[in-house]
């Protein structure tokens, strides 16, 4: 079982639509998790941390479920700019070394 | 303005050859990280360095290495001895090493073996 799974997708979205994700970690020690963006043929950037009581920024919302190991992402209005692969983001229980899974591929279509 | 750079963003290689990327950070972060990152794959960390002079194997480093002299500065050479070398390879850096400190990326380079 991989550390960290993901759908690849893609998720085909209609503009304004909502879309919604998971990401599946196997390490119960695991304490920080992230969401990072990474558009086509470009580094990933941090989109969001996810916290235990669950997050909002603006249009996204992050949840965690710690029972059943797996984080979650929401896009409300999905906007043609979202298009993008989201790679959920582990970190190992010592240090700051990261797992990333391999990316949910979303396409927001107008 | 604060941030990571590396050079260069593009690069070609013949086999046998080794050849070293440049990675320099002036956030003023102790962790810096290499990554490499195949098609349709997630990030895979080569080698990471908490602090100058000090660095550790990460999941993949054989064919690589390393050096920190610098604080500011974290270059990687991919050796004739990495079989499959092709790649994106991406550098990242971090406040300390510990819990809860996000890592932030530079543009990375890619890299062709011809």
């Amino acid at each position: 079982r991989k550390e960290v799974e993901q759908d690849p997708g893609p998720f085909n979205v209609p503009e304004g639509a909502t879309v919604a994700f998971n990401c599946t970690y196997s390490n119960s020690a695991s304490q920080s998790f992230f969401w990072y963006r990474q558009d086509c043929r470009k580094e990933p950037k941090l989109l969001m941390s996810v916290y235990s009581s669950g997050n909002e920024d603006g249009r996204f919302t992050a949840q965690l479920n710690r029972a059943s190991q797996y984080i979650s992402l929401l896009i409300r209005d999905s906007k043609l700019s979202d298009s993008a692969t989201y790679l959920c983001v582990v970190n190992r229980a010592a240090g700051n070394k990261l797992t990333f899974g391999g990316g949910t591929r979303v396409l927001v279509k107008p | 303005d604060g941030g990571i750079t590396q050079s260069p963003k593009y690069l070609f290689r013949k086999e046998g050859q080794n050849v070293t990327l440049s990675c320099e950070q002036n956030l003023n972060h102790d962790a810096m990280y290499w990554y490499r990152q195949d098609p349709g794959q997630g990030l895979r960390l080569i080698y990471y360095s908490q602090i100058v002079n000090d660095f550790q194997k990460g999941d993949i480093a054989e064919g690589y290495s390393v050096s920190r002299e610098k604080k500011e500065s974290f270059p990687l050479t991919v050796t004739s001895a990495q079989k499959n070398p092709t790649a994106f390879y991406l550098c990242a850096s971090s406040k300390s090493d510990w819990n809860y400190n996000e890592q932030f990326f530079g543009p990375g380079t890619r890299l062709t073996v011809l």
